[in-house]
């Protein structure tokens, strides 16, 4: 079966550091795949989105960037944190298709950003 | 851009009341619509989905219909539970092959027992 790992689960960085945020998938190949940020009072963002390695999309300008190195591996990374890149970010995967048919996305657990 | 808008709530309820969350999309072409759902601490899953005009979708007692002449899918439940609190997520996608989702804001239900 499919799985879908994200870590940290919580991380406190302070303004200006860096940030490295991955995301594996298991049991799949190809997948299309997702980050997303959640930031209170303001619903789930998609920022970044990639349907093959090296290949990504950003939904978003801002600080921060996406990388995927290999088929199953999404990377989310900043330079230099901001005060505004709080939030809880959701890593997601789905079947790539290609056909448009209303394929399921399946959602990592999260990490909660506190940039302080 | 493709959009979606639900009722925010927050919504307050007792253990079997009737439950109604509105969801609103703008799209070109035709969308799949999706109901996700997000317990305290965890990431979203999927409720239910409709992929084509007059589809319901249904799971858990909760049922949503692809309604196109209103651009709607609301979600509905006859009888909540204390368990169905969490927040509720409307989306869309466009079916443009990398299947991304448009989400609403969310809304937070709370059921008391």
């Amino acid at each position: 079966s499919q799985t879908i790992h994200q870590w940290p689960a919580t991380l406190v960085q302070p303004v200006g550091s860096p940030l490295s945020l991955e995301c594996t998938v298991e049991g799949t190949s190809n997948p299309n795949l997702y980050w997303y940020r959640q930031a209170a009072g303001r619903g789930l963002q998609l920022l970044f989105y990639s349907v093959g390695i090296g290949q990504i999309s950003s939904e978003v300008p801002q600080n921060l960037s996406a990388s995927r190195p290999q088929d199953r591996q999404f990377i989310l990374s900043s330079k230099k944190l901001l005060l505004s890149d709080s939030g809880f970010y959701l890593c997601a995967w789905s079947v790539r298709t290609g056909a448009g048919t209303g394929t399921e996305a399946f959602f990592g657990q999260g990490t909660r950003l506190t940039v302080v | 851009g493709d959009s979606v808008t639900q009722m925010e709530g927050p919504v307050t309820l007792s253990e079997e009341a009737f439950l109604t969350i509105n969801c609103t999309y703008t799209a070109t072409g035709y969308p799949s619509l999706f109901w996700y759902v997000q317990y305290p601490g965890e990431g979203l899953q999927l409720l239910l989905k409709a992929t084509k005009a007059d589809d319901k979708g249904s799971n858990k007692g909760f049922e949503a219909t692809y309604r196109k002449e209103t651009t709607s899918f609301h979600l509905e439940k006859g009888s909540v539970q204390v368990s169905d609190s969490a927040v509720y997520f409307c989306a869309l996608s466009d079916g443009g092959g990398s299947e991304k989702l448009v989400f609403g804001k969310g809304t937070k239900l709370t059921v008391n027992p």
